[in-house]
């Protein structure tokens, strides 16, 4: 079964630090994507960051990056300078075909605060 | 370029009632799917059209139902509305699988 999990419900960190949020999946799949998407009050879902599972090097995008661990089935974001517009939702989430079709799995989420 | 247009934004339905909701995808974008999301249960994956073909269905009983036309809009139905249906309902729009998900802003419904 494809299952994405993540394991902090909530976490918070001061503008301008760093902050890693979790993310594990299983999957039989051997061709596969993996993504962070944020979710604001605006109830958007917005890409934040995408990684191939065929490329060992991890994804990065400005402030944003991850921690991809192929063999562990891991999958963190960290994200850099934190500010305030960072706060959100945050749902790991993995993608492929699956019985012919696509599909996207998503984990729980993490709701992600700044304090200013 | 348009993102995403999904309509309308929020709408409050009476229990047994049915709804239609609908999603315009991104040009060019002929995958559309469709989730749930609610507090209790996340995000959970409705169904997925390609091609005005339905490829992928959720673990949602036969009242949730879809459709895409050949200008790849989307629309969902869902037919004698429970009040554990009260969601918001997100269509997202792929270019493949492989290129990530573009979501619109979501209808809010609400069951009474």
């Amino acid at each position: 079964a494809q299952t994405v999990t993540q394991s902090q419900p909530e976490m918070s960190v001061q503008e301008a630090e760093t902050v890693t949020l979790s993310c594990t999946y299983d999957t039989s799949e051997s061709d596969y994507y993996l993504f962070w998407y944020k979710q604001p009050p605006s109830r958007q879902m917005i890409l934040v960051i995408r990684q191939e599972a065929y490329k060992q090097q991890n994804a990065t995008e400005n402030r944003f990056s991850v921690n991809f661990q192929k063999a562990a089935k891991s999958f963190s974001l960290k994200i850099s300078d934190s500010q305030l517009g960072d706060a959100a939702m945050y749902f790991c989430a993995y993608t492929a075909i699956i019985q012919g079709a696509q599909k996207l799995v998503f984990g729980q989420g993490t709701r992600l605060t700044i304090n200013p | 370029k348009a993102g995403v247009t999904q309509t309308p934004r929020y709408l409050i339905k009476t229990r047994g009632q049915q709804v239609t909701l609908s999603c315009s995808p991104i040009s060019g974008h002929r995958s559309v799917s469709w989730y749930q999301q609610t507090p209790g249960q996340g995000l959970q994956f409705l169904f997925e059209y390609f091609s005005e073909t339905q490829r992928n269905k959720g673990n949602f009983p036969g009242r949730f139902s879809g459709r895409q036309f050949s200008n790849s809009r989307s629309e969902m139905n869902v037919s004698t509305l429970e009040l554990g249906d009260s969601a918001l309902y997100l269509c997202a729009s792929s270019l493949g699988w492989t290129r990530g998900y573009t979501f619109g802003s979501g209808t809010r419904l609400t069951v009474v």
